[in-house]
């Protein structure tokens, strides 16, 4: 399987506080992502990125921001936490068309 | 734009009983077709596959086929076991070079001996 890594595997925060989760890939992967997952929502997505400092929006982007300064390390930051971003965090990579994608374990983050 | 839909769960099977789930999906183009699995505590790992119209996904007694004309993409298994517990998620693909996968919201299986 592919290494991927996420960090923290789980946090609580407070309101109102800047939060910032990584996602490590040792696979040379292209593309990577940032889904959310939610009791009857399934998975969305946050954020991609397609290349080093190529990122763009998903369906659910309000109140995040990525980055991608290196192609193994993929940062989703929460700018300004709320409750409603309580929720399962999950990277994932893949090189690309065709490819599967190698999801990371999950990041659990309570935002109190 | 692309979406997926999939049956609601929860589904409850005994051991050795028929499986399907449906899915269907909206999407402009030609889209590639997934089904991921998703085990308790853990992320999702790709189940099968199909890139065509008329291919066949299989892998581990899971089958789905890839039906243009009906826009669906059922997940099946002959007979179930309780380790394949578990939530599973059909996905569909936009290609290009922004490449991402549209899931479902996800079905919950629970299989009991």
């Amino acid at each position: 399987d592919a290494g991927i890594t996420q960090s923290p595997r789980h946090k609580v925060t407070e309101t109102g506080t800047p939060v910032t989760l990584r996602c490590h890939q040792t696979e040379n992967h292209r593309y990577m992502y940032w889904y959310r997952q939610d009791p009857g929502h399934g998975l969305r997505l946050i954020h991609y990125s397609y290349g080093v400092k190529d990122t763009d929006k998903g369906e659910v982007s309000d109140g995040y921001s990525v980055s991608r300064s290196k192609t193994e390390d993929f940062l989703l930051t929460l700018e300004s936490a709320t409750s409603s971003q309580t929720s399962v965090y999950f990277c994932a990579s893949t090189f690309g068309e065709y490819s599967p994608l190698h999801f990371g374990n999950g990041t659990r983050l309570t935002v109190t | 734009g692309n979406s997926v839909t999939q049956m609601e769960g929860p589904v409850t099977l005994s051991e050795e009983a028929f499986l399907t789930i449906n899915c269907t999906y909206t999407a402009t183009g030609y889209p590639s077709l997934f089904w991921y699995v998703q085990y308790p505590g853990e992320g999702l790992q790709l189940l099968l596959k199909a890139t065509k119209a008329d291919d066949k996904g299989s892998n581990k007694g899971f089958e789905a086929t890839y039906r243009k004309e009906t826009t669906s993409f059922h997940l099946e298994k002959g007979s179930v076991q309780v380790s394949d517990s578990a939530v599973y998620f059909c996905a569909l693909s936009s290609g290009g070079s922004n490449y991402k996968l549209t899931f479902g919201k996800g079905t919950l299986l629970t299989v009991n001996p």
